[in-house]
């Protein structure tokens, strides 16, 4: 299962782009990246899903370049209350590839200043 | 509101005792998850079922032991806990087992006394 490493935390202020870079090296060819945000005592939520280049939702856009061995989470004027865990999972197959565990790492944690 | 509901939210357990955590989704989801999430610790996923069928067990301790009577609903039978069991049990549901992303419910804070 592909492995993932992120920056254990992350400072900003309000009204700021974050960008959060989560290395993946070991991703296989039909792995997705998939980015969650877990708020203290809650479970973590579903973000934004993507396999190559770009993706864009209503709260966030998934940067992914060719080589996939990375992916950067980016978050638009960011408010306080995006203060949270985020987490970036690899090594989610596709269909037909037999591959099917969700490996959370230790995630990024943001705090978000006024 | 995520669709998916664990009860208890909290409970307290001595070593010898036996509980059970519940999970429902009102999702129509095909497969459902147990992770634990113990402090300053990732996310460890625990079972996977698939249409009610186990298709994962990483190397779980058997004084857990989990339940899947229909495609809605999720057991995790405990008993004989140990303290280090003290966690935040998630549950977690998707459409299907191929990757598609997880549903997760609020948790039950767990602790052995």
């Amino acid at each position: 299962l592909a492995k993932t490493t992120q920056p254990i935390s992350m400072d900003s202020y309000e009204g700021q782009e974050v960008n959060i870079t989560c290395s993946h090296n070991n991703i296989a060819t039909n792995d997705y990246i998939t980015w969650y945000q877990q708020f203290p005592s809650q479970g973590p939520r579903f973000i934004i899903q993507g396999y190559k280049t770009k993706v864009t939702n209503e709260v966030a856009s998934l940067f992914i370049p060719a080589d996939r061995k990375s992916s950067t989470l980016s978050l638009p004027r960011v408010s306080l209350s995006d203060t949270a865990v985020y987490y970036c999972l690899v090594g989610v197959g596709g269909p037909d590839t037999g591959r099917r565990a969700l490996t959370f790492g230790s995630g990024t944690r943001l705090q978000v200043q006024p | 509101e995520t669709g998916v509901t664990q009860t208890p939210r909290h409970l307290v357990m001595g070593m010898t005792n036996k509980k059970s955590l519940k999970c429902e989704q009102h999702l129509g989801h095909n497969a459902m998850y147990w992770y634990k999430q113990s402090a300053k610790k990732p996310l460890e996923l625990m079972f996977v079922y698939s249409l009610e069928e186990r298709v994962e067990n990483n190397s779980v301790p058997s004084r857990f032991s989990p339940e899947c009577p229909n495609s809605s609903h999720l057991f995790l039978h405990l008993h004989t806990l140990q303290p280090e069991d003290s966690a935040l049990y998630l549950c977690a549901s998707s459409q299907d087992n191929r990757g598609e992303p997880q549903h997760f419910g609020d948790g039950t804070r767990l602790s052995i006394l």
